[in-house]
């Protein structure tokens, strides 16, 4: 079974310039989160979608923004893409229900994507 | 503030040696604390997941402790391989009754490297 598929892999772009980053979850699982991983930190939390609905978000700025689609894929887009947006993006799916309160956060298996590799020049 | 931080920030071992990862966190109430081994360019992938109630562990060399009481866990690999190399993330969610993951907060990492 084909895990978290991400693209494009990698990608340049420049200051002032709009990104979309595309992200594919495991087969059967309904949620699709995104991470920013800036070189030497860990990740940090931008969007959760379950069921094509916003679950979650991070401290980011409206800049960002995200979607999923009823086939459970998701996009996530940067406008404006500053020298600071140069990161790897990472998305994470699970198959975890989070109609159920705190499920989701006590039993959850992650399964990240390769991730897409973002540099703003 | 919840925070998670490991030490050390890097560590080189010779293959075949073992070594131990610290990571201390402030994020409560605790839920869970997870270990993930990312190599460089990719994605994280899971080693262990424990509870509250949980206090080792193990998935092949990988050993992970937990004291909830101290906020202390540690990663202990066991006859280290060349392979080992990368990066290990502590990451811990908070319990909230919430229903998004929007509450793992991520250490910032320890690099692992492995010399023949």
């Amino acid at each position: 079974d084909a895990g978290v598929t991400q693209s494009p892999t990698h990608l340049i772009k420049t200051r002032g310039q709009h990104v979309t980053l595309r992200c594919s979850p495991i087969s059967g699982h309904k949620s699709v989160s995104w991470y920013q991983q800036v070189l030497g930190q860990g990740p940090q939390f931008i969007f959760q979608y379950y069921e094509k609905e916003e679950r979650g978000r991070g401290n980011f700025p409206d800049r960002f923004s995200a979607r999923q689609f009823p086939n459970y894929s998701s996009e996530l887009n940067v406008n404006a893409l500053l020298l600071g947006d140069s990161a790897l993006y990472l998305c994470a799916s699970t198959s975890v229900s989070l109609e159920v309160p705190g499920l989701a956060e006590n039993t959850g298996e992650l399964f990240f994507g390769e991730g897409s590799r973002l540099t703003v020049l | 503030k919840n925070q998670v931080e490991q030490s050390p920030q890097s560590l080189i071992i010779l293959e075949g040696k073992n070594c131990t990862l610290q990571c201390n966190y402030t994020v409560s109430p605790f839920s869970n604390l997870r270990w993930y081994k990312q190599d460089t360019g990719r994605g994280p992938v899971s080693l262990t997941i424990m509870t509250f109630s949980e206090n080792t562990k193990s998935n092949g060399r990988y050993t992970a402790t937990l004291d909830a009481d101290t906020k202390q866990s540690s990663l202990h690999i066991t006859a280290s391989q060349l392979s080992d190399s990368a990066s290990y993330i502590c990451v811990v969610s908070g319990h909230g009754g919430g229903t998004s993951y929007g509450k793992l907060t991520f250490g910032q990492g320890t690099i692992l490297t492995v010399h023949p």
